[in-house]
């Protein structure tokens, strides 16, 4: 799996759009970018996954560049129950090496 | 929708007691993993295994063992808790090994007194 690098921690406002960026700088050909999700005392719950340029579903958006060294997760209009730890992984779909979940970034949303 | 269940949510056990936390999944998926997550530490990987009777060590094997006799259980084993394996237990299981699709259980909270 590619190494990725994200902010430890974010604070957001509720109703406000959160954009979490992850560095992957040695992204291979082949690789996907996938972001999870967990919420204290729960296991982590897959919300997102992209190669390139944009993708959305009905909990969020990532945001891709062509040259995919990095990416962005964004959540809008962020409510107090999208506060979490967002992982991001970054590797190939299929293969025998199990996901290293570094240590995310805790997304804190105030009222 | 895929369903792992862990057996307990909450644990408590004595030092040198033999522990047993239970995993079961309900996809026919053929990958299942032990995590352990703790404060400052993130996920880390105890053990997984690719298909029944198989097992692969993970980053943190010692002190633990495990077993999958069925393809949908895999089971995670304390030979001889210690208070430094009081941790959150987490179960996965997915398809493919890689990055998508990891459907996690709700954990196992083990306290080892």
């Amino acid at each position: 799996l590619a190494k990725t690098t994200q902010p430890i921690s974010m604070d957001s406002y509720e109703g406000q759009e959160v954009n979490i960026t992850c560095s992957h700088n040695n992204i291979a050909t082949n690789d996907y970018i996938t972001w999870y999700q967990q919420f204290p005392s729960q296991g982590p719950r897959f919300i997102i996954q992209g190669y390139k340029t944009k993708v959305t579903n009905e909990v969020a958006s990532l945001f891709i560049p062509a040259d995919r060294k990095s990416s962005t997760l964004s959540l809008p209009r962020v409510s107090l129950s999208d506060t979490a730890v967002y992982y991001c992984l970054v590797g190939a779909l299929s293969g025998n090496t199990p996901l290293v979940f570094g240590k995310g970034t805790r997304l804190s949303v105030i009222a | 929708d895929v369903k792992v269940t862990q057996s307990s949510r909450y644990l408590v056990k004595r030092t040198g007691e033999k522990v047993f936390l239970e995993c079961v999944q309900d996809m026919d998926h053929e990958n299942m993993f032990w995590y352990r997550q703790d404060p400052g530490l993130g996920l880390r990987l105890i053990y997984f295994s690719y298909d029944v009777k198989m097992k692969e060590k993970g980053d943190i094997p010692e002190g633990y063992s495990v077993s999958r006799e069925k393809k949908e259980r895999f089971s995670l084993i304390l030979e001889s808790a210690s208070t430094n394996q009081t941790s959150m237990y987490l179960c996965a299981s997915s398809l493919e090994a890689g990055v998508g699709g990891y459907t996690f259980g709700s954990g196992t909270r083990l306290t080892v007194v």
